[in-house]
Order: C-alpha cells, then structure tokens, then sequence
C-alpha cells in the first residue's frame, strides 16, 4: 500500500522568510496531492491540492510542486505571516477514492515574530 | 458551507467501557470517515461508509467498530475502551467524485480512557 513520508516534523521560520514542507509517497498509482493545515484547537482543512498531470500549483502565497518521477511533493509557503502558524499535512491518493487517501506524519510549523 | 459536527469535544472514559462517537454532516454527502490522530503518525484511517449500512475497514480498525444507520450519520463504537485508544479522533465526510475528494472535517474528540 501507499506510504508518505512528511519532513521537517518541526519547522520555524521568521515571519516573512519562506517556509518549504516536503513528502515523498511510494505508490505510482496515486495522483491527487492535498495539503490540510489544522491550526491549533482547530479542524484540518484542505488549503491547496495538485494532480499528477499538473507540476506546479500556486494560490497566493502559498505553492505545491510535484515530481512524479521522484515521487515527491512540496509545499512551499512565501512571505509568512504569523496567521501560518498551524501543524501541516500532506496526502496521496488515487483520484478516485478518499478512503484511500493517505497522510503524511505532519509538520509543526511557527512563525516566530 | 459543509458542516461536520461531532457531539463532544472531550471525554473520558473507563478501561472497558463501551464509547459511543457521534458524527452529523449536514450536506447530503455520501463518504463518511472515522481517522485517529496521533502526534507523530498523521491521521490514520478507522472506519469508511460510502452509503447507509455500508461499511469498510481502513488501516486500523482492530477495537473499533461503526453504525450508519442515517446519511447524514456515522458513529464510531469503542466496544471496550483500552488505554492505547487515548487520541483525538477526527469525524469527516467528502462527496465522491473522479478529481480528487475533498475531505470536510469535524472538530475532533479529545479521548482520554484511564
């Protein structure tokens, strides 16, 4: 079955710097990419996705890449603000099929002022 | 805006005790899931129904069960509570579909079984 691996477990960054989260998946079936950011006492929610057709997605300041050959996918955050502040989790699946979606172990990610 | 509500934000619970974990999601959506979250192991799939009555094991359901016996509503069972199923358990719910699911979560329930 799928395995996704989430580094850094922890990260901080200066509020303004940029922030990059990184997952490597092992199944070549899967192509559909979410993002979830919970902040803290709060649901997950998804903030950005990318299909395995597509190798770079952007909304705002925040970016997905993917690399289907090497099996990886990063979240890149620009221009942080302390509102970025939450626990991150990245995720793998067929496009068909949430119950097959798989989470990464998640990152802690501060914001320090 | 989907909502997904679960009926307690905390509770504790007795060794053996049977736990009741209620989910309501109020936008017709087909998919429910039950996922634990663990520091450090992620979200980790329980339970999934794609439909009422219907049900199917995901990566860790050894101790757990599930009953929908509504659409709109997925509980989770504890049949005896141990210590290791101390968590936060997380209810959500998507509409199928062929471009990726979008997973609406709840709030979660904090577990503590002493």
């Amino acid at each position: 079955g799928e395995n996704v691996e989430q580094h850094p477990s922890t990260l901080s960054v200066q509020e303004g710097d940029s922030a990059v989260i990184k997952c490597t998946y092992s199944d070549s079936a899967s192509n559909y990419f979410p993002w979830y950011k919970q902040e803290l006492g709060k649901r997950p929610q998804l903030i950005i996705d990318i299909r395995s057709n597509v190798g770079e997605k952007k909304d705002q300041r925040i970016a997905v890449t993917l690399n289907k050959t090497a099996k990886h996918f990063s979240l890149h955050i620009t221009e942080t603000q302390p509102e970025d502040s939450a626990v991150y989790f990245c995720a793998a699946s067929p496009l068909q099929g949430a119950q097959k979606l798989v989470f990464g172990q998640g990152t802690r990610l501060t914001i320090n002022p | 805006d989907v909502k997904v509500t679960q009926s307690s934000r905390y509770l504790v619970k007795r060794t053996g005790e049977k736990v009741f974990l209620e989910c309501v999601q109020d936008m017709d959506h087909e998919n429910m899931f039950w996922y634990r979250q663990d520091p450090g192991l992620g979200l980790r799939l329980i339970y999934f129904s794609y439909d009422v009555k219907m049900k199917e094991k995901g990566d860790i359901p050894e101790g757990y069960s599930v009953s929908r016996e509504k659409k709109e509503r997925f509980s989770l069972i504890l049949e005896s509570a141990s210590t290791n199923q101390t968590s936060m358990y997380l209810c959500a719910s998507s509409l199928p579909g062929t471009g990726g699911e979008k997973l609406f979560f709840g709030s979660g329930t904090q577990l503590s079984v002493l």
